[in-house]
């Protein structure tokens, strides 16, 4: 079975400063998403990875993944209170099922 | 185009009730999924459907059961409700977009078994 790791947990970060969000998986993947859970919402799609080396951004989140690691990162720059949701990471395994990390809760503190 | 639609939004059972979560698609998703998420923590794979008329378990099919008669139709079954399966219920349904493939979620479905 898949395992999806992310950490940290919980993360409370002041506006305007940096973060990084980290994902390891157990198995090989090429095929990362990153997602949004604003509370008592459904998710939000954010970014879809598909290669080794890939990065790609969107406002102040960037993604990357290394496939080599088994890793995919969340960048978060100048953090706005906006920001604050749970991002969770998911693998999709050859089956075509996903595996989702248990999620990082941000708060961003003004 | 509603993409993935789940109802009911809220529910309350009592334990050994059963009950249906319905999904429904419009976006021709062949892949459909039925997760679960506890508070706090991540989502759970119950039960995933290539296509009508296949079905596969997930991480955790039991108490569950699910059925794929049409494309658009991706029903999640509770046969005998236990506290256990108090949970929020996400349907997903896959696509290809311009990204790549993309798993699209409902809104999902708060269940409370007491």
């Amino acid at each position: 079975e898949l395992k999806v790791e992310q950490n940290p947990l919980f993360l409370s970060m002041q506006e305007g400063k940096n973060y990084t969000i980290y994902c390891n998986y157990s198995t090989t993947s090429d095929r990362l998403y990153w997602y949004r859970q604003d509370p008592g919402k459904s998710l939000e799609s954010l970014f879809v990875l598909l290669s080794n080396g890939a990065v790609k951004q969107e406002g102040r989140l960037m993604a990357s993944l290394d496939t080599k690691a088994r890793l995919s990162t969340l960048h978060i720059t100048a953090a706005v209170h906006d920001l604050s949701a749970t991002y969770f990471c998911a693998v999709r395994n050859t089956g075509n099922q996903f595996y989702f990390g248990t999620g990082t809760s941000l708060t961003v503190i003004p | 185009n509603a993409g993935v639609t789940q109802t009911p939004k809220f529910r309350i059972l009592k334990i050994g009730q059963s009950m249906t979560l319905q999904c429904t698609q419009d976006m021709n998703h062949n892949y459909m999924y039925w997760y679960r998420q506890d508070p706090g923590m991540g989502l759970k794979l119950i039960y995933y459907s290539v296509g009508a008329g296949i079905t596969d378990k997930g991480e955790v099919p039991n108490g569950y059961n699910v059925s794929r008669s049409t494309t658009e139709d991706f029903p999640l079954r509770l046969e005998l409700a236990a506290p256990s399966q108090t949970s929020v219920y996400f349907c997903a349904g896959v696509t290809r977009t311009g990204g790549g493939t993309e798993a699209f979620f409902g809104q999902g479905t708060r269940l409370t078994v007491v």
